[in-house]
């Protein structure tokens, strides 16, 4: 079946710091793939999303590019500001399903 | 305006009890979920509907029973409530069962079996 594997937090860093999460799946076919970002207390929302190999999603500075050939899908963004502490989950919707697989979740703390 | 809605956003009740959850998506979308988020943050589907049929049922104990009484609403009832199923379960919608489309998630409800 359909999995996702991200890196394990909690990632604390300090405002200005470069950020990676990384990001790996295991699907048949030809899946999409997500990054949502929950704040405390909140619902997740939808941060990027690519949907097809070598497509790059970007929003708020963060990038992610679809790696078919490393089935990776690794979040990144050059400068982390406070307001980015939140909760960042990979996932998956594989091509012949709808289901959302969600990875594990890293929890990241930016320090003023 | 809230796009997708849960009530109550706390539910603290005893075990064995019966309680409900509803939701509501102001999105016009066609497609709706429940997620239960475990304590340790993991995320895993439950159900899904379209157009007020059921579509996904992933391995959840009969206890749990959805209900989409029209497209803009999915509630869940659950009966003999145990401890283990102390988590926030999230709502989400979207257009349309499509592995492309964006879910939209509501604020969570927290439930607290005692």
């Amino acid at each position: 079946g359909n999995s996702v594997t991200q890196m394990e937090g909690p990632v604390t860093l300090s405002e200005e710091a470069f950020l990676t999460i990384n990001c790996t799946y295991t699907a048949t076919g030809y899946p999409s793939l997500f990054w949502y970002v929950q704040y405390p207390g909140e619902g997740l929302q939808l941060l990027l999303k690519a949907t097809k190999a070598d497509d790059k999603g970007s929003n708020k500075g963060f990038e992610a590019t679809y790696r078919k050939e490393t089935t990776s899908f690794h979040l990144e963004k050059g400068s982390v500001q406070v307001s980015d502490s939140a909760v960042y989950f990979c996932a998956l919707s594989g091509s012949n399903d709808y289901k959302l697989s969600f990875g594990a979740g890293t929890t990241v703390t930016v320090r003023a | 305006d809230t796009a997708v809605s849960q009530t109550p956003k706390y539910l603290v009740t005893q075990m064995g009890n019966d309680k409900s959850i509803k939701c509501e998506q102001n999105l016009g979308h066609d497609t709706m979920y429940w997620y239960k988020q475990d304590s340790k943050k993991f995320l895993k589907i439950m159900f899904s509907y379209n157009n007020k049929e059921l579509i996904i049922n992933e391995t959840v104990p009969n206890r749990f029973s959805p209900k989409s009484p029209d497209k803009a609403h999915l509630n869940l009832h659950i009966n003999s409530l145990e401890l283990g199923d102390s988590a926030v379960y999230f709502c989400a919608s979207s257009q349309e069962p499509s592995s492309y489309n964006e879910q939209f998630f509501g604020p969570g409800t927290r439930l607290t079996v005692l």
